[in-house]
C-alpha cells in the first residue's frame, strides 16, 4: 500500500516570494508521482508528473518538483509566486506495477499568495 | 470540446433519500473514478472502473453504489446507508496504459444533506 504525507496544510506567502510545498511518500514498490492543483470550487488539474528519467520535472507555469528516491520526497517549488497561484495543491502517487491508474492523494496544501 | 461533465453542480438531499450523481466523459477513456473530498482530508477513492460492466470498490465504498453500462458514463448513487454524505464529489477518467497516465477531473458536485 502507498501513503502520501503533505507536511503543511496551509502555506501563506507574499507575491514574488519563493515557495516550497513538501511531499513525502511511503511505498513498498516503485511509484509514479504527481502534483495536481485545485482552484476554488473546481476539479483538479495536473501540474506535473515524474515517470522516469531526469528527477527534476517542470510545469509550463514555472513550478518544478524534484524526485528524491533516498528521501522518498517529491517537493514542489516555485522561485517567484503570483496571486493567481493561490490554490490547493495535492501530491499523489500510483504504483508502477499492476496497470491500475489508482491514485493515492495527500491531504493537500493550501497556498495563499498575498499582495 | 473533449472533457468530463458532472451534474448537478449543487445537490441537496434530505436524510434517508438516495441520490444519483452524474458523470459523463467524451475522451474515449476506459477508466473512470469517483472520489470524495472533505476539507483537510484530501481525495479518497470511492469506486473505480477500468472497463465497461466492471468496477471495483475503493477505500470508502460503504454507502455508495455505481454502474458502468456505457464507456462514457459512470453514475454514482449515494444511498441512505451513507452516514455522512455531505461532501464534494469528483469524477475522473484516464486513458488506458500501463500506469503513469494523467487523470482528468470533472468540475465536481457539492452534495449537502439537510
Amino acid at each position: 500500500a502507498q501513503s502520501v504525507t503533505q507536511l503543511d496544510s496551509q502555506v501563506p506567502v507574499f507575491e514574488e516570494a519563493p515557495v516550497e510545498l513538501r511531499c513525502n511518500y511511503s511505498s513498498s514498490v516503485s511509484v509514479y508521482l504527481f502534483w495536481y492543483v485545485q482552484y476554488p470550487n473546481q476539479g483538479l488539474q495536473l501540474l506535473l508528473k515524474y515517470l522516469s528519467g531526469s528527477t527534476l520535472v517542470k510545469s509550463i507555469n514555472g513550478f518544478e518538483a524534484e524526485f528524491n528516491k533516498s528521501q522518498t520526497s517529491f517537493h514542489l517549488r516555485k522561485p517567484s509566486v503570483h496571486i493567481s497561484d493561490t490554490a490547493e495543491y495535492f501530491c499523489a502517487v500510483t504504483p508502477r506495477q499492476g496497470g491500475s491508474e489508482k491514485l493515492v492523494f495527500g491531504k493537500g496544501t493550501k497556498l495563499t499568495v498575498n499582495p | 470540446d473533449g472533457g468530463i461533465t458532472q451534474s448537478p453542480k449543487y445537490l441537496f438531499r434530505k436524510e434517508g433519500q438516495n441520490v444519483t450523481l452524474s458523470c459523463e466523459q467524451n475522451l474515449n477513456h476506459d477508466a473512470m473514478y469517483w472520489y470524495r473530498q472533505d476539507p483537510g482530508q484530501g481525495l479518497r477513492l470511492i469506486y473505480y472502473s477500468q472497463i465497461v460492466n466492471d468496477f471495483q470498490k475503493g477505500d470508502i465504498a460503504e454507502g455508495y453504489s455505481v454502474s458502468r453500462e456505457k464507456k462514457e458514463s459512470f453514475p454514482l448513487t449515494v444511498t441512505s446507508a451513507q452516514k455522512n454524505p455531505t461532501a464534494f464529489y469528483l469524477c475522473a477518467s484516464s486513458p488506458p496504459g500501463t500506469g503513469g497516465n494523467e487523470q482528468f477531473f470533472g468540475p465536481g458536485t457539492r452534495l449537502t444533506v439537510l
